[in-house]
């Protein structure tokens, strides 16, 4: 069985350019997260999908942060413009179920803004 | 909100067992998870406990005291492999979509050593 795939896996940007991350989850996981990570930190939870309706949005800085997950199967997570503080690793994960209490996480795409 | 609270930094020997807590302090409480971490991995699961008590798997077990707000992660038999950070994380919150929502701790990194 694949795993969660993320794409890019690293990425380094000027601040005020845009960036995008793309993430596909387990085939059959109706439910997608997308978790911020910082350094020596927990993952934090932006955005929670069930199939292609934003269930749980309330942390996701929507002044310049903004995801979409269509057909409900992969998702776009995406940033504009880019500041200095969003250096982080953007983590995609995906359940089976909507509890969530065994969630699968994607290698994480590593964002370096200069 | 919710507010966990685990060791920084556990430095263990190989062969040994360690035991890492956490504590939480959270409303709405449904249970509460650990994951593992390698440096520059994803996270993965390892367990979930929503009742009190001990649940084993292989060489980890992990214990849930509702009454007390605390659980651990217990590693037995300890291997080079299992240098890596844990998170305990609570699944917490009202009812609706709040309710699924999963809040990681900092983590712990353990170092097990010759």
């Amino acid at each position: 069985e694949a795993g969660v795939v993320q794409s890019p896996r690293y990425k380094i940007i000027e601040k005020k350019q845009p960036v995008a991350f793309w993430c596909n989850p387990i085939s059959g996981h109706n439910t997608l997260y997308w978790y911020r990570q910082n350094l020596g930190q927990g993952p934090e939870l932006l955005i929670r999908y069930e199939n292609e309706e934003a269930v749980d949005d309330s942390q996701l800085p929507k002044d310049r942060f903004s995801a979409e997950r269509l057909k409900g199967v992969d998702s776009t997570l995406k940033i504009q413009p880019a500041e200095l503080g969003d250096s982080a690793v953007y983590l995609c994960a995906s359940s089976l179920t909507p509890s969530g209490n065994e969630q699968f996480f994607g290698p994480g795409t590593r964002l370096t803004v200069l | 909100g919710q507010s966990l609270e685990q060791p920084s930094e556990v430095t263990a020997v190989e062969g040994a067992i360690v035991q890492i807590n956490c504590t939480y302090q959270t409303s709405g409480f449904y249970g509460l998870s650990w994951y593992q971490q390698h440096d520059g991995g994803a996270p993965t699961f390892l367990s979930y406990n929503a009742l009190d008590g001990l649940e084993e798997t292989g060489r980890f077990s992990s214990f849930l005291s509702r009454s007390d707000s605390y659980g651990y992660l217990l590693l037995q038999e300890l291997q080079m492999k299992d240098s890596a950070s844990y998170f305990c994380a609570v699944r917490a919150g009202s009812s609706g979509a709040g309710s699924y929502q999963l809040t990681f701790g900092k983590g712990t990194k353990l170092s097990v050593i010759p």
